[in-house]
């Protein structure tokens, strides 16, 4: 059973960035793509990006390049969302996602990490 | 980039009413479409994909159907279980655009 686990809650201030973590178990991780989607509060889904592991190349929602990365490390099966220059507007519960396909970064996303809060605040 | 337009954006019917959603792209995206179940304060769960393929474990009164730029998914009698918000998503290729949800409320 495909099992995606995040790191805690973070607070973070206006300009700062944060970096969340997403570990997978109970499955192939290198060449499954894996997605970040984020939830403002009583907001809808927004997409942010994604990367597979295996290609190592990340590819961004327009709206966030510039200031998120996406990275993951095969040795440890983690993958890791940065972002940057955060502001108020990016309080939001930030969620991995692994998507149903091999080596295509498309795809639907079957299994949910349990989610992350991320709260700007000065 | 493909847009996803979801309607309507919240209903409330009553309990064993059929319910539709209708989801709607700004350009043909074939069968590439997901739906998802999001229960307050819950993960999102993957409900349909391929527009009409069930996820294992989904009740059958859960449906979708379409192809190309129009997509519904149907509650075939609506259970107090059922109120979340519903998302379409588009798959086919990057960026992975959801809908603006629906929010299902019960009467």
């Amino acid at each position: 059973q495909v099992q995606l686990v995040q790191s805690g809650a973070e607070v973070k201030k206006p300009g700062s960035s944060v970096k969340v973590s997403c570990k997978a178990s109970g499955g192939t991780f290198s060449s499954y793509a894996i997605s970040w989607v984020r939830q403002a509060p009583g907001q809808g889904l927004e997409w942010m990006g994604g990367i597979i592991p295996i290609f190592g190349t990340a590819n961004y929602a327009q709206k966030f390049q510039g200031r998120v990365t996406i990275t993951a490390d095969e040795s440890t099966s983690t993958a890791y969302m940065e972002l940057s220059s955060l502001r108020s507007e990016d309080t939001a519960v930030y969620y991995c996602a692994r998507g149903s396909l091999h080596y295509d970064s498309s795809g639907y996303l079957q299994h949910w990490g349990q989610g992350t809060l991320v709260t700007v605040s000065s | 980039d493909i847009q996803m337009t979801q309607s309507p954006s919240s209903l409330s019917a009553s309990v064993g009413d059929r319910v539709t959603i209708t989801c709607r792209a700004s350009q043909g995206i074939s069968n590439y479409l997901a739906w998802y179940q999001q229960k307050p304060g819950k993960v999102p769960k993957l409900l349909i994909y391929a527009a009409s393929t069930l996820q294992s474990g989904v009740p059958s009164r859960f449906s979708g159907s379409g192809s190309g730029t129009d997509f519904t998914l149907t509650i075939s009698s609506l259970q107090p279980e059922d109120v979340a918000t519903y998302y379409c998503q588009k798959y086919n290729s990057a960026p992975l655009t959801f809908g603006q949800g629906t929010k299902v409320e019960i009467k």
